[in-house]
């Protein structure tokens, strides 16, 4: 069964230009999120959806990020206007929705690590 | 809010040394508590859970305990290898509308000298 794939897996900038992150989680999963991995730091939720829908994007830096999963499958994160502070690996996990189970896995996939100069 | 708390930012031991991994969590109620690993140019995978307080969990040698009156979720390991060598993440599900969802540490990067 193919993983969570992700691309680019590199992504080089100068500050103010914009890149978009592709991810195809695994098949059948309904839920898919989007964390962010600053360099030393643990993974951070930026948004994720069941289906096509957003259920959360708090975290996610409205001016100049966005995501969308329109067919529920496949997702696109696109960061405008690139500031070095957004220097980090940009990693996406697939999951079925959990609900009222206890499972909390997670299925990452290798992530796509940007650097803004 | 809800918080994951990882003190210790490195360990570096020796093969067959014991490994103790401390995390405490903030949150109300009793929730579900993970360890995710991480190996060099890998996204994060499970290494185990604990879905009930004052319960333990295992997985490849590995055994974490869970304490609801300290609040606390340690990981350790009897005699750890050089292919343990890896980032170790504790990780908490969140609760209600945070339900699906997790919270990571910091990580703890272990570095296993042979």
């Amino acid at each position: 069964e193919a993983g969570v794939t992700q691309s680019p897996r590199y992504a080089v900038l100068q500050e103010g230009q914009a890149v978009s992150f592709w991810c195809d989680p695994i098949s059948g999963h309904d839920t898919l999120y989007w964390y962010q991995q600053p360099r030393d730091q643990g993974p951070q939720l930026l948004v994720y959806f069941r289906d096509e829908a957003v259920i959360d994007n708090s975290q996610l830096p409205s001016d100049r990020f966005s995501a969308v999963r329109p067919k529920g499958t496949n997702s696109t994160l696109k960061i405008q206007s690139a500031k070095q502070g957004d220097t980090a690996t940009y990693l996406c996990a697939s999951s079925f929705y959990w609900g009222g189970s206890n499972t909390g896995q997670l299925y990452f996939g290798e992530g796509s690590k940007l650097t803004v100069l | 809010g809800d918080s994951v708390i990882q003190m210790q930012g490195q360990v570096t031991l020796s093969e067959n040394d014991f490994l103790f991994i401390n995390c405490t969590y903030s949150t109300t109620g009793y929730p579900t508590l993970f360890w995710y690993v991480q190996y060099s140019g890998e996204g994060p995978q499970l290494l185990l859970q604990v879905t009930t307080a004052n319960n333990k969990g295992s997985s490849r040698g590995f055994e974490a305990t869970y304490d609801k009156g300290t609040t606390s979720f340690h990981l350790q390991k009897t005699s750890v290898q050089e292919i343990d060598s890896a980032v170790y993440y504790c990780a908490m599900r969140g609760f209600g509308s945070s339900g699906n969802k997790l919270i990571f540490g910091i990580g703890t990067l272990l570095s296993v000298k042979p």
